[in-house]
């Protein structure tokens, strides 16, 4: 069975800290991804990465970064972390064309 | 890029009748299309997906038809139950590529 943890369940943080959120998968899967959740707007993809090193833009990359250092293990950061920030993130993971598998989610407030 | 549309946005049925949910996509070059169901507080589980060489797929109570005609892909659930009560994402993929586009989700309440 597929599994994808993500660091912390709930976070609190304050205005301009820098933020990492880790996630990390145990099927050797190529790619993962990072989405934000919020009301009424879905899942909307903020980053994604094919490999190792490798990173793509999604939809709402502004004000994000990511690290792929290693296969299994792929970090969402925030910059400078701003109220608007505050969201559910969640980490998710695949084999080449076959369904994403996702974390639990990190429930981020930025105060 | 793709913009897949879901609707409706919320949906409350009596416990026993049916739920259907719909979603419409732009990019004809789509050919995946997976239904993920979310509980309160939990991640997102797939629970059925389509790809477009067919145009149906039935798993127990769950059924998605596929239209590609009309680029549009619905979410049939029957005699539904209490633990169906989840929000309902529909979700799209272009041929070769790995990521989802996701529509906006629809809260199922199955009144008992």
């Amino acid at each position: 069975d597929v599994k994808v943890t993500q660091s912390s369940r709930y976070l609190v943080k304050r205005t301009g800290e820098k933020v990492f959120l880790e996630c990390v998968q145990d099927m050797d899967h190529e790619n993962m991804f990072w989405y934000r959740q919020d009301p009424g707007l879905g899942l909307r993809l903020i980053y994604f990465s094919y490999d190792v090193k490798m990173k793509e833009k999604g939809d709402i990359p502004e004000g994000y970064s990511v690290s792929r250092e290693k296969k299994e293990r792929f970090s969402l950061i925030l910059e400078s972390a701003s109220t608007n920030q505050t969201s559910m993130y969640l980490c998710a993971s695949m084999d080449l064309q076959q369904p994403q598998h996702f974390g639990d989610g990190t429930r981020l407030s930025i105060l | 890029g793709e913009n897949v549309e879901q609707h409706p946005s919320t949906l409350s049925v009596q416990e026993g009748d049916s739920a259907v949910i719909k979603c419409t996509y732009s990019d004809s070059a789509s050919n995946y299309f997976p239904w993920y169901k979310q509980e309160l507080g939990k991640r997102p589980q797939l629970i059925i997906d389509i790809r477009s060489n067919v145009g149906e797929k039935k798993d127990q109570r769950i059924a998605v038809t596929l239209n590609k005609t009309a680029k549009h892909f619905s979410l049939h659930i029957t005699e539904t139950q209490p633990e169906d009560s989840a929000v309902y994402f529909c979700a799209a993929r272009e041929t070769g590529a790995n990521n989802l586009f996701f529509g906006t989700g629809t809260r199922l309440t199955v009144i008992p």
